[in-house]
């Protein structure tokens, strides 16, 4: 199970970060991805980190956001930084494979950002 | 605009057989398995297909997927009412070297 926190309203320009808790398997054995979902529109994948700790990010968040976990805490995190109103959007975290082939098996319910001044 | 094109919408009444299509180029599809989701209203996204064709744990067997080249289709048989929802598709990109999703499929039962 994975259950998302962090979310709210937030100025354009500020910094917010997302949880995303683990239960049941460890978010170090798996690839752990994050994707979004603007109001009214469809899924977009943010990040993905790996189990051996490499991330990989959508070019729209590169150098902005920041994939990372606590494996002590079981638990993923995505900071997020320099916010606009496009990043506006439901985010949720999602258990992956290595190989993407797999798909995204897990997920969780979702945490809402809005970027608003 | 999408990487990968799905139609925004497709019809069917119950009991019918509905497919839907997921087009992408060869940096996606043509060399990589496509994953379908299905996202019912309100709801975070579920993985109905892997690997192309192969059936996600849990899911009815009324679901299907199949590829060719560069395109592929998610089969659903003996509609249901409960199968309303948006349909996704979803495949590594290895150009953009991250996951692509269409721009999803709004599922109607008559």
């Amino acid at each position: 199970r994975l259950v998302e926190s962090g979310g709210g309203l937030i100025q354009p320009g500020g910094s917010l970060r997302l949880s995303c808790a683990a239960s049941g398997f460890p978010v170090n054995g798996n690839a752990m991805s994050w994707v979004r979902q603007a109001p009214g529109k469809g899924l977009e994948w943010i990040s993905v980190i790996y189990s051996g700790g490499s991330a990989l990010y959508t070019d729209s968040v590169k150098g902005r956001f920041t994939i990372s976990r606590d494996d002590s805490k079981n638990t993923l995190y995505l900071q997020m930084r320099s916010l606009r109103g496009d990043d506006t959007a439901v985010y949720y975290c999602a258990r992956d494979a290595a190989d993407p082939n797999y798909g995204m098996d897990v997920w969780g319910q979702g945490t809402t950002v809005t970027v608003s001044s | 605009q999408s990487v990968l094109t799905q139609p925004p919408s497709v019809s069917e009444a119950p009991r019918q057989r509905v497919t839907i299509s997921c087009s992408g180029s060869s940096s996606n599809i043509g060399n990589n398995a496509v994953n379908w989701y299905q996202q019912l209203p309100g709801k975070a996204p579920k993985l109905l297909i892997y690997y192309d064709d192969l059936l996600s744990s849990g899911v009815s067997d009324r679901f299907s997927g199949s590829k060719s080249g560069t395109s592929a289709s998610l089969a659903i048989s003996g509609l249901q009412s409960e199968d309303e929802a948006d349909y996704y598709c979803a495949a590594w990109d290895d150009s953009l070297n991250g996951v692509v999703f269409g721009g999803g499929t709004k599922l109607t039962v008559l």
